[in-house]
């Protein structure tokens, strides 16, 4: 399976700042999606990240708040914007191949807004 | 109806103890069945993926599914403390919609 590299692991922010998480995987993937998930909680999705076009996002998440890049198929960010203290959570990345494979998850980012 | 839906636990359990996790789903588009273990502070990982009815077994490990109950378990033998975390079915369709159960915390005892 893909190893999956996320950075930072951690980190507390200023509320109105913004952060840039990172999602490296050692070998080329289709898909890549961003999850978060609430200490204690299942997982939510954000945005599946397309290379070459704009991240789909789920409702509820927009893309001036949390903007995707995907520009090759082993990178993606995602930008937690004009942060506030509910957005403390926990950052998930994830990929997939074709033909039905499953998911695969970075350790995340455990994000905390003062 | 919850297109997802998982025993809520907390599971406490002793060692060496069997334990069975179960979810069930609404959406019959759903083919493929997966299980993942997430440590805390950890991302999940895969621990079961399967496709057909029936059981698949992985060491101490018996993923089962039933589709015409929509209904899968993940069956536990001889639990280890080692094994406390936090267990999570998931499932997709043909596409790319992948759907996630809320996940059962689970303690095993010494």
């Amino acid at each position: 399976s893909a190893v999956i590299s996320q950075k930072p692991s951690r980190d507390i922010c200023q509320r109105g700042t913004s952060l840039t998480i990172q999602c490296q995987v050692d070998s080329q993937v289709t898909m890549m999606f961003w999850y978060r998930q609430q200490p204690g909680q299942s997982l939510t999705l954000i945005a599946t990240a397309n290379q070459g076009s704009e991240a789909t996002y789920e409702s509820g998440f927009v893309i001036d708040k949390f903007p995707i890049s995907r520009p090759n198929l082993t990178f993606s960010t995602l930008t937690v914007s004009n942060m506030s203290p509910e957005d403390s959570s926990i950052y998930l990345c994830s990929v997939t191949r074709d033909g039905g494979e499953p998911q695969h998850f970075g350790d995340g980012t455990r994000l905390s807004i003062l | 109806q919850k297109e997802v839906e998982q025993d809520p636990g907390p599971l406490s359990v002793p060692e060496g103890a069997i334990v069975s996790l179960n979810c069930t789903y609404s959406n019959s588009a759903f083919q493929y069945f997966m299980w993942y273990r997430q440590y805390s502070r950890k991302g999940p990982e895969l621990l079961m993926y399967t496709y057909s009815s029936g059981n698949k077994e992985d060491g101490r490990f018996t993923a089962q599914v039933d589709k015409s109950s929509k209904y899968i378990s993940l069956f536990i033998r001889d639990s280890q403390p080692s094994d406390s975390a936090t267990y999570l079915c998931a499932m997709r369709d043909y596409g790319q919609n992948f759907v996630f159960g809320p996940g059962t915390r689970l303690s095993v005892l010494p």
